[in-house]
């Protein structure tokens, strides 16, 4: 199966800034690609969906870059705030598939003001 | 419009004992997930259903874990007997996905938190 990897370590940033986390994978090259957001004890937000013929895309103060040749996706998110403190996590879902996801272990990200 | 709803929020039970889990997806959305979420990890997939049939549950322990959606509406979730490892967060999640080839985001109910003791 897909091996999915994402940075285990929190990432402290300062408000303002640009926040970067990777995703990378192995094996299969996936379908697309989708990022979500899970706050302490909620369940993930969806974010952003990117597919594999897309090398980018943008959403308000986010933005997502997939790259099949290194397999691996990074999510940017700019001018951040404190209110983007949380785990995202990135998931991945072979074509025909009926829209099954495999999830990354996620990153934690704290925005300090 | 209504979330994803799931019930109860938590949940203690000593191993060996049973317990269940119900979640009521979106209204229209026909197909319905279940995760399992240790804490530190993302959320693993134990069940996929599309309308009332099972696509894939290729990573149910079918010897303790069971499952349905009657009517293709809501679904539970039982597992019998609990065991320690088994103290997770279980989240239901629902889509539009119609069709093999399609994908559509997910929307995710709050979870049951379960300690096994």
């Amino acid at each position: 199966s897909q091996k999915i990897e994402q940075n285990s370590e929190a990432l402290n940033i300062q408000e303002g800034k640009t926040a970067t986390l990777t995703c990378n994978y192995t094996n299969y090259s996936p379908a697309y690609l989708q990022w979500y957001r899970q706050d302490p004890g909620r369940g993930p937000v969806f974010l952003l969906l990117i597919r594999e013929n897309e090398k980018e895309k943008r959403k308000e103060r986010l933005k997502v870059t997939f790259d099949t040749t290194l397999k691996q996706s990074l999510f940017h998110i700019t001018a951040s705030q404190p209110a983007d403190s949380a785990t995202y996590l990135c998931a991945l879902a072979r074509g025909e598939s009926w829209g099954k996801l495999q999830f990354g272990a996620g990153t934690q990200v704290v925005v300090t003001p | 419009e209504a979330g994803v709803a799931q019930s109860p929020r938590y949940k203690i039970i000593e191993k060996r004992q049973s317990v269940a889990f119900w979640c009521n997806p979106i209204s229209g959305h026909a197909t319905l997930y279940w995760y399992q979420q240790i804490l530190g990890q993302g959320p693993k997939l134990l069940i996929q259903f599309q309308n009332n049939g099972v696509v894939d549950d290729s990573q149910l322990p079918k010897d303790r874990f069971s499952a349905e959606r009657l009517k293709g509406v809501d679904s539970t979730l039982k597992i019998q007997p609990a065991k320690l490892e088994d103290s997770a967060v279980y989240l239901c999640a629902s889509s539009l996905v119609r069709g093999r080839a399609t994908y559509n985001e997910q929307f995710f109910g709050p979870g049951t938190r379960l300690t096994v003791l």
